[in-house]
């Protein structure tokens, strides 16, 4: 079982860049989420998908993010324009009970 | 906004001690986890306690829940260097038509030879 793959590991860009984050869920797993981790605000829930469609974005900062998952195996967060204050952790998790399964995270630094 | 809140925020012991972390929440809930992340990784699920057990037991690892007093404590016995991580509760409740988990700040555990 490969787990949740997240790609890619790291990232660094510059502020005005776009930054797309892709996340593969565990195979038969229906809901997937997106959460940011930084030390001031710890692990924050942004967006979840049930059976590809979000069904609660309530936690998604600002129109400048977006994300879509556009079949079970895929899903994107996109970030544009990004900002410095978007450097974070950003972790894609999928579940099929009420247990998680966090990806590795993708470690996003904007400069 | 975090629902649960560890204590102690850090901890720190000898290899063969037992380790005791604490979370205490807000809100009512349907169940609460605990995860464990290890330095620059995933987080990974521990165990899952549901507001009508009272203990659970997995190995070394023992939960209790207190929804009278809205708290949980994870107990690792017998630690290991191994054991060394952040650990985190998460309360789950249906309150939005899926389990959605809150998770509280953590707390890092180290374990010294």
């Amino acid at each position: 079982d490969a787990g949740v793959i997240q790609s890619p590991r790291h990232e660094v860009t510059e502020m005005g860049q776009e930054v797309t984050l892709r996340c593969k869920p565990i195979s038969g797993h229906n809901s997937l989420f997106w959460y940011r981790q930084t030390m001031m605000r710890g692990l924050e829930l942004l967006i979840y998908f049930n059976n590809n469609v979000p069904i609660d974005d309530s936690g998604m900062p600002e129109d400048r993010f977006s994300a879509k998952m556009p079949n079970a195996s895929f899903s994107t967060l996109k970030i544009q324009p990004s900002e410095p204050r978007d450097s974070a952790v950003y972790f894609c998790a999928s579940s099929l009970l009420e247990t998680q399964y966090f990806g590795p995270g993708t470690r996003l630094l904007v400069l | 906004s975090q629902q649960g809140e560890e204590d102690p925020q850090a901890l720190s012991i000898q290899e063969g001690e037992n380790a005791t972390m604490n979370c205490s929440y807000k809100t009512s809930i349907n169940n609460l986890q605990w995860y464990r992340q290890n330095s620059g990784r995933g987080l990974v699920h521990l165990i899952l306690i549901r507001s009508n057990e009272r203990e659970k037991h997995s190995g070394r690892l023992r939960v209790t829940l207190d929804t009278s007093k809205k708290s949980s404590s994870l107990l690792i016995t017998a630690s290991r260097a191994a054991d060394t991580a952040s650990y985190f509760c998460a309360t789950g409740d249906f309150s939005g038509g899926y389990n959605k988990l809150i998770f509280g700040a953590g707390t890092r555990l180290a374990v010294h030879p």
